[in-house]
């Protein structure tokens, strides 16, 4: 597709569930990024891929938060054991060339998690 | 600790008003300076600024940087209802590969 896409664009799940929520960048971008955006507040950084190589994961804010992308494409962002300081929105950016910050990112629809 | 700040945090003004809006960083080895729109979907890029006193333009949109005392500001011209949106600043270091934003700037523009 021509943007960044990203799936479901909502889930709702009960505290305790595990969640995967997918995104599917630009093709051909080196460089995937996962954001957390809380209500009322900026993005925050949780991980980037360099192709299948993640090389940052150091925004993820515990052990119950995993990201990957296997083939250097679609990448996956889990959270297992949910709780409901994890509501938010989840945003995933992909930019043309490695290091991210010397080309702009692009930027999904973002997934809204809500934790009941 | 990178940090942006944004200001104001929200603005409400008449189509056809000009507003500026602020942005302010600290980072650490500082690379870009980019401006995002945020409806209610995406945030979409606007401009990515690298060096000083360049003024960036797009339609009604500007923007400048200045290196020396770590600022942005974005600004429209004829507002029109369609400009209202959250405006994202956002800045990139050499340091990281991520991009640290600000919490936004809430734009309301009357008919």
């Amino acid at each position: 597709g021509a943007g960044v896409s990203q799936s479901p664009r909502y889930k709702v799940a009960k505290r305790g569930q595990d969640v995967a929520l997918r995104c599917d960048p630009i093709s051909g971008h080196v460089s995937l990024f996962w954001y957390q955006q809380a209500l009322g507040q900026g993005p925050e950084f949780l991980t980037y891929f360099q192709n299948e190589a993640q090389l940052d994961k150091s925004g993820l804010p515990s052990d119950r938060f995993f990201a990957e992308r296997p083939e250097g494409s679609v990448s996956t962002l889990k959270i297992q054991r949910t709780q409901q300081e994890d509501s938010a929105v989840y945003l995933c950016a992909s930019s043309t060339g490695p290091g991210g910050i010397g080309q702009p990112q692009h930027f999904g629809d973002g997934t809204r998690l809500s934790i009941l | 600790e990178d940090k942006v700040v944004q200001s104001p945090l929200s603005l409400v003004v008449h189509e056809g008003d000009t507003v500026t809006l602020n942005c302010s960083y600290e980072v650490t080895n500082f690379r870009s300076l980019l401006w995002y729109k945020q409806e209610k979907k995406a945030p979409t890029f606007l401009f990515m600024l690298t060096s000083s006193g360049i003024e960036k333009k797009s339609g009604r949109l500007s923007s400048i940087l200045d290196k020396k005392e770590l600022f942005s500001i974005l600004n429209i011209t004829a507002t029109q209802t369609g400009d209202s949106a959250i405006y994202l600043c956002a800045v990139g270091s050499n340091a990281g590969n991520m991009l640290t934003f600000g919490g936004g700037t809430r734009l309301m523009v009357k008919p």
